[in-house]
Parts: C-alpha cells; structure tokens; sequence
C-alpha cells in the first residue's frame, strides 16, 4: 500500500497567515491526489483534486502545487473559518490511501 | 442538493455482523460510483473500499483491514448502498462515511475524488 506522510502533524497560526501543508507519498502518485478539510463533529469536505485543481465553491486562498512524491496545500491568508484538520488522500491506485491528518489550530 | 443519509449503526459484540444502509438522493445513483470512508474515534480516515457503478463492471475494491470481512454492494432501483460487515473486530469501531467518488477528466487522465459524504454512522464493536 502506499503511504502518505503529512507534515506538520499540527500547526498553530493566526488570520491573516499563510499556511502550508506537505503530503508525501512512499512512491510516485504523479498527480493523484486529493485534500479534505473536516470541521470538529463534521463530515469531511473536498477542496482540492487532480493535487491542484479547486473543487466548485472552495475559497481562491486555497492552493495545490506538487507532483509525484511530494503535493503541497497553501493557505495564502488564513479565515477564521479555516481552523479545522486537513487530510490528503492518494488515488493512484487502490488501495487508497489518507494522510494523518494535519490540525491547525489558532 | 445531494443527500447520503447512512442508517443500521449502532453496538454490536466482537465476532458479530451489521450491515448499515446509505440511502442517496437527488443523484444519479445508478451511475455513480461510491465508496466508504470510516474515522475511528479521535483518529484521522481510513478508506474502507468501493463500488463501481454496474456500467462500468461493478467491481469492488476494498483496503486490506477489511478484505474478506467486508462487502460493499447496491441496489440501484432503490438507490441504496450497503456495507456488510462481518467477523467484526473492536479496531472497526468507528464512525462510518458513506461517499460519492467524483470523476474528473483532464488532458492528463481522469481523476477520482470523494465529493459528497453522508453525515456517518456509528458502529461499536464491544462486549
């Protein structure tokens, strides 16, 4: 199976902050790769696939760049409404596979 | 708007069976393909499998925690999903996602992406 490292596990930032979040996979995903946002006691939420095309209604301050091993989310300007977990997930092949997750945190 | 509304959750004993139901809404069910997700509690999401949509084979997928235990199937005329779930162990404890995988095409391939969830469903496995 192919894993997925993020890195860091948690961050604590300020509005106004840029934010970034590193997924690392074990091999090469070349662009397979999706990030989800998930609010405390909420259902996950997609933000960005194909590692950085934006779904439909996400915020523009939210960026995916990266190809193969190494797939990066940006938040240019952290909202208030942004502090929540973030997971990457890997669909190069089944099994897929998520990240540990990253919390940011005020 | 998409609904996913998972019901059949609730306290089971180790080595025992559940099956818990996803019924969709206001999608074309019947071509979707869907999987599903489950978070263990206080702890990040692990990918269960997932089910093609019968146009495209039906095949199943499923990560290795749960092959053999677990079995994703539908029932397009009621546009229901189910997970069958056996030899239950308390690592499934869990509160479990129904999704829809969303399939996007580019230059580069097509893509897969779990665009729409359910508000999950909790299964306990303890004695």
């Amino acid at each position: 199976d192919i894993q997925m490292t993020q890195s860091p596990s948690s961050l604590s930032a300020s509005v106004g902050d840029r934010v970034t979040i590193t997924c690392r996979a074990s091999q090469n995903i070349s662009r397979y790769l999706n990030w989800y946002q998930q609010k405390r006691g909420k259902a996950p939420k997609l933000l960005i696939h194909a590692a950085s095309s934006l779904q439909s209604g996400v915020p523009s301050r939210f960026s995916g760049s990266g190809s193969g091993t190494d797939i990066t989310l940006t938040i240019s300007s952290l909202q208030p409404e942004d502090f929540a977990t973030y997971y990457c997930q890997q669909t190069y092949t089944t099994p897929w596979t998520f990240g540990q997750g990253t919390k940011v945190e005020i | 708007e998409v609904q996913l509304v998972e019901s059949g959750g609730g306290l089971v004993k180790p080595g025992g069976s559940l099956r818990i139901s996803c019924a969709v809404s206001e999608f074309p069910f019947s071509k979707a393909w869907m999987s599903w997700v489950r978070q263990a509690p206080g702890k990040g999401l692990e990918w269960v499998g997932r089910i093609k949509s019968k146009t495209d084979g039906g095949a199943t997928d499923y990560a290795a925690p749960v092959k053999g235990r677990f079995t994703i199937s539908r029932d397009d005329s009621k546009n229901t999903l189910f997970l069958e779930m056996n030899s239950l162990k308390t690592e499934d404890t869990a509160v479990y996602y129904c999704t829809t995988i969303g399939i996007y095409g580019y230059s580069s391939g097509w893509y897969e992406g779990i665009d729409h969830w359910g508000q999950g469903t909790l299964v306990t496995v303890s004695s």
